[in-house]
């Protein structure tokens, strides 16, 4: 299976600033997704990142909250925007494996926003 | 909102035991995948259904999928200390670009006594 790589691990931060969390592949993928937990809660996906076009947003989330950048087929970023302590999440992002579709995560980012 | 939902939320059984948890979901699906996750680390991939496959073994580990009843069940045979985690299912509805988006259910948290 891929592995994945988040970088930070985890960091706090204060309201009002950004946070750009990196996801880095160790294989050629076509598509990326980036999920939010909350504490004590399950999983929710935020968005999904194509290399070359703009990512596909669920709905509650919006572009201008949680701006993502896929330049390539290994690699992607995630911002968390003008923070409130509501945003205070672990963030994950995940690949799928296209012969399987079984889906990889990695590690996390724990976020925590002051 | 979320796909799935799980039953029970928590269990708590004596190491040797079977652990059974289960998933119900309200849209058609692709597949699903059961995932383990512990203290709010990173997600194990643990196993993938398809919609057209009706049981799935892995080690100690087997899946069912009932898509007349849209559910599907995670049964963990002699169970071990180290099974203690949360465990969540996942449903994947295939998106047009490529792959599948994943929803999850709220999980299963469980505790394995020695």
């Amino acid at each position: 299976s891929a592995v994945i790589s988040q970088k930070p691990s985890r960091d706090i931060c204060q309201r009002g600033t950004s946070l750009t969390i990196q996801c880095q592949v160790d294989s050629q993928v076509t598509m990326m997704f980036w999920y939010r937990q909350q504490p004590g809660q399950s999983l929710t996906l935020i968005a999904t990142a194509n290399q070359g076009s703009e990512a596909t947003y669920e709905s509650g989330f919006v572009i201008d909250k949680f701006p993502i950048s896929r330049p390539n087929l290994t690699f992607s970023t995630l911002t968390v925007s003008n923070m409130s302590p509501e945003d205070s999440s672990i963030y994950l992002c995940s690949v799928e494996e296209s012969a399987y579709n079984e889906q990889f995560f990695g590690p996390g980012t724990r976020l925590t926003v002051l | 909102s979320q796909q799935g939902e799980e039953d029970p939320q928590a269990l708590s059984i004596q190491e040797g035991e079977n652990a059974t948890m289960n998933c119900s979901y309200k849209t058609s699906i692709n597949n699903l995948q059961w995932y383990r996750q512990n203290s709010g680390r990173g997600l194990v991939h643990l196993i993938l259904i398809r919609s057209n496959e009706r049981e799935k073994h892995s080690g100690r580990l087997r899946v069912t999928l009932d898509t007349s009843k849209k559910s599907s069940s995670l049964l963990i045979t002699a169970s071990r200390a180290a099974d203690t985690a949360s465990y969540f299912c996942a449903t994947g509805e295939k998106i047009k670009a490529a792959g599948n988006k994943l929803t999850f259910g709220g999980g299963t948290r469980v505790l394995v006594k020695p």
